[in-house]
């Protein structure tokens, strides 16, 4: 079975400038879920998707971040304008359902200059 | 607000050593909790789950205890490997709500 997905694994961009994630889930999981882990952090999270729908997102920067999931299965990430602070690593999981047990992909290292 | 701890920061053992890591919560009203192991430059990778209903889950040289009344739980490594060297985060789940993890505590194994 193929595991989460994501891509770039690293990218550097100057402040100001936008950037965007992708991730493709494990084949058949409903849930998605993007988190921001800050280093020497645990991870954070962002958005939770179920299917399309947004099921948190009280915890995304929604001046700067958006996220979408459009059929259902991957889903990009934005960030626009970025800043210094937004350094950090983004993974993505996905689950079956809701409350099962995530599965995480590699991650993405974002550094902003 | 849910809030996990996890202690200490950082441990160093010589191998062969059996070990402890702890995890501690403030709101016992969870789900299930799931530790994870983070090789540095990659995702995490799950190691064990506990439903709420369990005392403790198994694997291999890996054990997980859960005390959701006293907001705790312990991974317990036994017979250490340099190999188990990695960051251990353990994370709470509140039902359909998000995980929430503790700092992590970053473990090495000494040769």
């Amino acid at each position: 079975e193929a595991g989460v997905a994501q891509s770039p694994r690293y990218k550097i961009i100057e402040k100001r400038q936008s950037v965007a994630f992708w991730c493709n889930p494990i084949s058949g999981h409903a849930t998605l879920y993007w988190y921001q882990q800050i280093l020497g952090q645990g991870p954070k999270l962002l958005i939770q998707f179920q299917n399309n729908g947004v099921v948190d997102d009280s915890q995304l920067p929604k001046d700067r971040f958006s996220a979408e999931r459009l059929k259902g299965v991957d889903s990009t990430l934005k960030i626009q304008p970025a800043k210094l602070e937004d350094s950090a690593v983004y993974l993505c999981a996905s689950s079956p359902v809701i409350a099962y047990e995530q599965y995480f992909g590699p991650g993405t290292r974002l550094t902003v200059t | 607000k849910q809030e996990v701890t996890q202690i200490p920061a950082a441990l160093s053992v010589p191998e062969g050593e059996n070990l402890v890591l702890n995890c501690s919560f403030t709101d016992s009203a969870i789900y299930n909790l799931q530790w994870f192991r983070q090789d540095p430059g990659k995702g995490l990778t799950s190691l064990l789950l506990i439903q709420s209903s369990q005392r403790e889950q198994t694997s291999g040289r890996l054990n997980a205890s859960l005390d959701k009344s006293s907001g705790r739980s312990t991974l317990y490594i036994a017979a250490s490997q340099p190999g188990d060297s990695a960051t251990y985060l353990c994370a709470v789940n509140q039902g359909a709500q998000k995980l929430v993890f503790g700092q992590g505590t970053r473990l090495t194994i000494n040769p």
